[in-house]
């Protein structure tokens, strides 16, 4: 079974701060990890995933993320923040060995809030 | 200009009534998935295909049905029997990799008066 947890619903900064949302995640094979952005009442779009290699994965936006096996964790990061990057961010895992459908396991979403 | 298309973006629902929600994609995917959004509670599968002429039941299938007649296609139908159905309904699409990123569209809101 594959599962993944974003253990804050808000995170706060403030514009210039870096950032970081956290995720933590759990398979039983390899993990293949997601992050996707919401605006308000819009779709999800993609910022950035883990397939293999490098740990320190880059994604749009200035977005990154860092990838730990150890902990289990794929925390994303940005070093400075932006008012505009406030929004809704999930992390999303999908497990090598999982049977069909490449289905994505999704978190429950964090709150960022940028403020001047 | 290649992408997922759900329609309408706002659909208002009477208790008892059956309606279809629309996703279109050009992205040459062959798998296909249905999400419902709730407040706190992150995205949950209602149902995916991973090919035409066939789909499977997600986490949270019950009141829902699917069709998935065309590879571009595969609309959603919110029946009466689901008795919760106001939400925000997310279609995506991707390719049949473990490595494929999955995309979605702009999504539905769906309200019962």
């Amino acid at each position: 079974a594959q599962s993944v947890a974003q253990p804050e619903d808000q995170v706060n900064v403030a514009e210039g701060n870096p950032l970081t949302v956290k995720c933590t995640y759990s398979v039983s094979g390899n993990p293949y990890l997601f992050w996707y952005v919401q605006y308000p009442n819009r779709g999800l779009q993609f910022l950035l995933k883990y397939i293999t290699g490098d740990n320190l994965v880059k994604g749009s936006y200035g977005f990154e993320a860092e990838f730990n096996k150890s902990q289990t964790s794929f925390h994303l990061k940005k070093p400075s923040a932006l008012v505009s990057d406030s929004a809704l961010y999930f992390c999303a895992v999908r497990d090598s060995i999982t049977g069909g459908g490449n289905k994505l396991t999704f978190g429950t979403g964090t709150q960022l809030k940028v403020e001047l | 200009d290649g992408g997922i298309t759900q329609s309408p973006k706002y659909l208002f629902r009477k208790e008892g009534q059956n309606v279809t929600l629309s996703c279109e994609q050009n992205l040459n995917h062959d798998a296909m998935y249905w999400y419902r959004q709730d407040p706190g509670q992150g995205l949950r599968l209602i149902y995916y295909s991973q090919i035409v002429n066939d789909f499977q039941k997600g986490d949270i299938a019950e009141g829902y049905s699917v069709s998935r007649e065309k590879k571009e296609s595969f609309p959603l139908t919110v029946t009466s029997a689901q008795k919760n159905p106001t939400a925000f309904y997310l279609c995506a699409s991707t390719g049949t990799g473990f490595t494929d990123t999955q995309y979605f569209g702009p999504g539905t809101r769906l309200t019962v008066l």
